[in-house]
């Protein structure tokens, strides 16, 4: 069945780019219909989707992470990831990666991305 | 960008009983909305799509209902665990928002 693998660094600095990687597995990132993304939860807070992206290299974002965000595919290793710029202690959060269509179909496990000094 | 608002942001209830949990969206979003369960240190499950739709798996005890801005997730009889926050989530031209959730906790 489609699993997908969260991959990153869990601290992060003040002021520097969160990079994390979403490995898909058990079918294909190209599948025609879905988009790949990511979706943050802070610490006892809730889910704020931060952006999506088709296979064919097509993104959306949010609006108000837009300036600061840049989430790309690697087709060929079945991967996409997420940069988050000028991070601050606002963005520690559990990063998800998932399979979106009108819901989200599939959710990574999670991993917990700490920004500080 | 389209809001969702749920209430109440707490529900307190016994094994048994019934749960009415309600998402108002800022404007219409047709019946594109979803409702996921997520316990803690979990990643969310779907339970509920197009509305009214039970996603693959989930009990029948769990419906959803409602079009336009205002939605309702009923679970008829709780079970120990069903115990959880429920989120409502939308997509409008492929931009995705949440609800900023409903717990529900054992009175």
């Amino acid at each position: 069945q489609l699993q997908l693998q969260e991959s990153g660094p869990g601290l992060v600095k003040p002021s520097e780019t969160l990079s994390l990687t979403c490995t898909v597995s058990g079918g294909s990132i190209s599948s025609s219909s879905y988009y790949w993304g990511w979706i943050r939860q802070p610490p006892g807070k809730g889910l704020e989707w931060i952006g999506s992206i088709y296979y064919s290299g097509s993104t959306y974002y949010n609006p108000s992470l837009k300036s600061r965000v840049t989430i790309s595919v690697d087709t060929s290793k079945n991967q996409f990831s997420l940069k988050l710029s000028s991070v601050t202690a606002a963005d520690t959060a559990v990063y998800y990666c998932a399979r979106l269509y009108v819901t989200v179909t599939h959710w990574g496990q999670g991993t917990l991305v700490t920004v500080s000094s | 960008e389209i809001v969702l608002t749920q209430s109440p942001a707490t529900l307190s209830l016994s094994p048994g009983e019934r749960a009415t949990l309600s998402c108002r969206a800022s404007q219409s979003v047709s019946s594109y909305l979803a409702w996921y369960q997520q316990k803690p240190g979990q990643a969310p499950r779907l339970l509920i799509y197009d509305a009214s739709n039970r996603a693959t798996g989930i009990p029948a005890r769990f419906s959803g209902s409602g079009s336009g801005t205002d939605f309702t997730l009923t679970i008829s009889s709780l079970e120990p665990e069903d115990f959880a926050v429920y989120y409502c989530q939308q997509r409008s031209n492929w931009l995705f928002t949440f609800g900023p959730g409903t717990k529900v906790d054992i009175k």
